[in-house]
């Protein structure tokens, strides 16, 4: 099992502050690298899936970048909001199963 | 549509006794995973499935966790006898058949195990 990583753990922020996190994982046979939002009691959701090197997807305050060849993602959130709070998981797949092999996640809050 | 169900949402066990939990993917759906989620720990696959036959079953400890997925719909994770250890949350996820351009995979609210 080829280990994801996230950095920071943890981390609090003012509501209206930037925020972004890192998502690192081995770079052979990749295949495609989703980001997932996991508020307490609720459902993981799904943000984004990314498959190429130097893709970029936006979703309003959110967006995420992804580098391949060096195996690493970030993702922003611009003008943190309190219900932003959660925390943020990261998986990635590779080319030879359905297998998602998930990041430790970054807990997210936002102070009002 | 209808997301992926589970229950139930929550389960306080001694050690020792058995437990299981339910899934019902999203209709359509052959790929259903089970994972488990420790605290501060992130999801960690403990079967896949495709259809009703297994995919992967690596982590899955096999000498007192087992599923099944009869007719390829819902499916049951047993844990007999549980172990402290096994305090976690158990999710159950749900996918369409492998796509290329990277299918994501629907969750359940997971079920939170205590085991005392």
């Amino acid at each position: 099992i080829l280990n994801v990583e996230q950095s920071p753990q943890s981390l609090h922020v003012q509501e209206g502050d930037s925020t972004n996190f890192t998502c690192s994982f081995p770079s052979s046979n990749f295949y495609a690298l989703h980001w997932y939002r996991w508020e307490t009691a609720k459902s993981p959701e799904a943000l984004f899936v990314m498959t190429l090197n130097g893709d970029e997807k936006k979703k309003g305050r959110i967006s995420a970048t992804l580098n391949t060849k060096e195996g690493y993602s970030y993702l922003y959130i611009k003008g943190s909001q309190p219900e932003d709070s959660a925390t943020y998981l990261c998986a990635r797949r590779d080319n030879y199963g359905q297998n998602f092999v998930f990041g430790p996640g970054t807990r997210l809050s936002v102070l009002p | 549509e209808a997301g992926v169900a589970q229950s139930p949402r929550y389960k306080i066990i001694e050690k020792r006794q058995s437990v299981a939990f339910w899934c019902n993917p999203i209709s359509g759906h052959a790929t259903l995973y089970w994972y488990q989620q420790i605290l501060g720990q992130g999801p960690k696959l403990l079967i896949q499935f495709q259809n009703n036959g297994v995919v992967d079953d690596s982590q899955l400890p096999k000498d007192r966790f087992s599923a099944e997925r009869l007719k390829g719909v819902d499916s049951t994770l047993k844990i007999q006898p549980a172990k402290l250890e096994d305090s976690a949350v158990y999710l159950c996820a749900s996918s369409p058949l492998h796509s290329k351009w990277g299918t994501e995979a629907f969750f359940g609210q997971g079920t939170r195990l205590t085991v005392v």
